[in-house]
């Protein structure tokens, strides 16, 4: 079965420092895996997403995630995190099972950023 | 950009009665989800739908849960008596045909609260 572990549920960055969420996931074949964030009052958002290709992806707003097959991880990143990034961030998993996309996420982990 | 709507934003309710929580997915979408997140837990699978037919449950979603399609716009979960342990967020998708999970969009919630 497939599983996501995001091992922070709390992290506390000043602004203008560098950022690292990890995630760590099982999954039987080459994984589909996403980042999604969900501001207070809003929907789940998509980051960045991995399909093949590239271990490194780039996403919107300046967030880049690398995909490791050896370390089974898919760690976000930021190099300068800016206020208004503070969210709940969800790392997942997905495999399309005939009509569906069943996603498997993670516990999430809450970004607070200081100024 | 279109969006996938969620109402209501809270919903409260007492233990044993029947609750309904509405979506208007995005209008040309055809494959439709449930999620959910218990508070301080993943983000859930409930239910996949297609072409008015369940294609996927997960284990959660029992007898009491099921879901409709009532007139072309509307994606409606039904809990049929609510139990305590159904309180938490859900999340309501949708998605277009063809696209893969990067074009999966999420509403912004209902927060349901069974007291």
């Amino acid at each position: 079965a497939q599983s996501v572990t995001q091992p922070d549920i709390h992290i506390t960055v000043s602004e203008g420092a560098s950022l690292e969420l990890r995630c760590n996931y099982s999954y039987g074949a080459t994984p589909y895996l996403f980042w999604y964030v969900q501001s207070p009052g809003q929907g789940l958002q998509l980051l960045l997403k991995y399909f093949s290709g590239d271990t490194l992806v780039q996403g919107i707003k300046g967030f880049e995630a690398e995909f490791k097959r050896s370390q089974s991880s898919f760690n976000l990143r930021k190099p300068s995190v800016h206020w208004s990034d503070a969210a709940e961030y969800f790392c997942a998993v997905g495999r399309v099972t005939g009509g569906g996309n069943k996603l498997t996420f993670g516990t999430g982990t809450q970004l607070k950023v200081e100024l | 950009e279109p969006e996938v709507t969620q109402t209501p934003s809270h919903q409260v309710t007492q233990m044993g009665q029947e609750v309904i929580l509405r979506c208007v997915p995005i209008s040309n979408h055809l494959y439709f989800y449930w999620y959910r997140q218990i508070l301080g837990q993943k983000v859930e699978f409930l239910v996949s739908f297609y072409n008015n037919e369940i294609s996927e449950k997960s284990e959660i979603f029992d007898d009491q849960f099921s879901v409709e399609r009532p007139d072309g716009s509307n994606f409606t979960l039904k809990i049929r008596s609510t139990k305590l342990e159904d309180s938490a967020m859900y999340f309501c998708a949708s998605r277009y045909r063809g696209e893969t999970n990067e074009k999966l969009f999420f509403g912004s919630g209902t927060q349901l609260s069974v007291l």
